[in-house]
């Protein structure tokens, strides 16, 4: 599976959007995006995934390059409790038992 | 929230002592996996399965076995528990479509 490289922090104004970049400039054709987060101390939550289009449900967008070597997690409009580490994993869905390897992600604060 | 259980949710135990917690499911997912989580790192995974019966290792499975006879349950077992055992252990659990991954409340375990 491929690697990612996520900044370790990041802040964010509470009501504003919370941009969250990844790379993952090896990713092969049959790998997806997948994003979870981490709230204190709480089990990791799934978030949304992707393969080449742009994804959007009712928590967050994700915005995947053409070229696939990045993503980024949008939260349209981030609240206090939206402060969590937010995890970016590349990997094969059919293969490897669907197993992820988790990085030490980005913490995002949202300050008031 | 998907239907996962895990217990106990806390244990203090002695080095040397085999230690078994318990993921339950009510999901009927296929696919079951135990990680541990340590202070300043991601998740680690520890063992998967795959099936009733069918289990694999992930990157630190040394010193943990587990087991699978139902599709619900999924057994981590620390044979003969040490105190870099200590740490937060999370179950999750994925469907064989998506493959995105559920989480567990966790367990917290010490060895003293």
């Amino acid at each position: 599976d491929a690697k990612t490289t996520q900044p370790t922090s990041m802040d964010c104004a509470e009501g504003r959007a919370a941009n969250l970049p990844c790379n993952h400039s090896t990713i092969s054709g049959n790998e997806y995006v997948y994003w979870y987060r981490q709230i204190h101390s709480q089990g990791p939550q799934y978030i949304i995934h992707g393969l080449k289009n742009n994804e959007t449900n009712e928590m967050a967008s994700l915005i995947i390059t053409e070229d696939r070597k990045s993503s980024t997690l949008i939260l349209p409009h981030a609240t206090l409790r939206d402060t969590a580490v937010y995890y970016c994993i590349v990997r094969v869905a059919e293969t490897n038992a669907g197993k992820s390897t988790f990085g030490d992600g980005t913490t995002l604060t949202v300050k008031p | 929230d998907a239907g996962i259980t895990q217990s106990p949710r806390h244990k203090v135990t002695e080095t040397g002592t085999p230690v078994t917690l318990r993921c339950h499911q009510t999901e009927n997912h296929r696919y079951m996996y135990w990680y541990r989580q340590d202070p300043g790192h991601g998740l680690r995974l520890i063992h998967y399965s795959y099936g009733v019966k069918d289990t694999d290792k992930g990157e630190v499975s040394d010193g943990y076995s587990v087991s699978r006879s139902k599709t619900e349950d999924f057994l981590l077992t620390l044979e003969s528990a040490t105190s870099s055992q200590t740490s937060v252990y999370f179950c999750a659990i994925s469907d064989g479509r998506t493959y995105e991954q559920y989480f567990g409340p966790g367990t917290r375990l010490t060895v003293t």
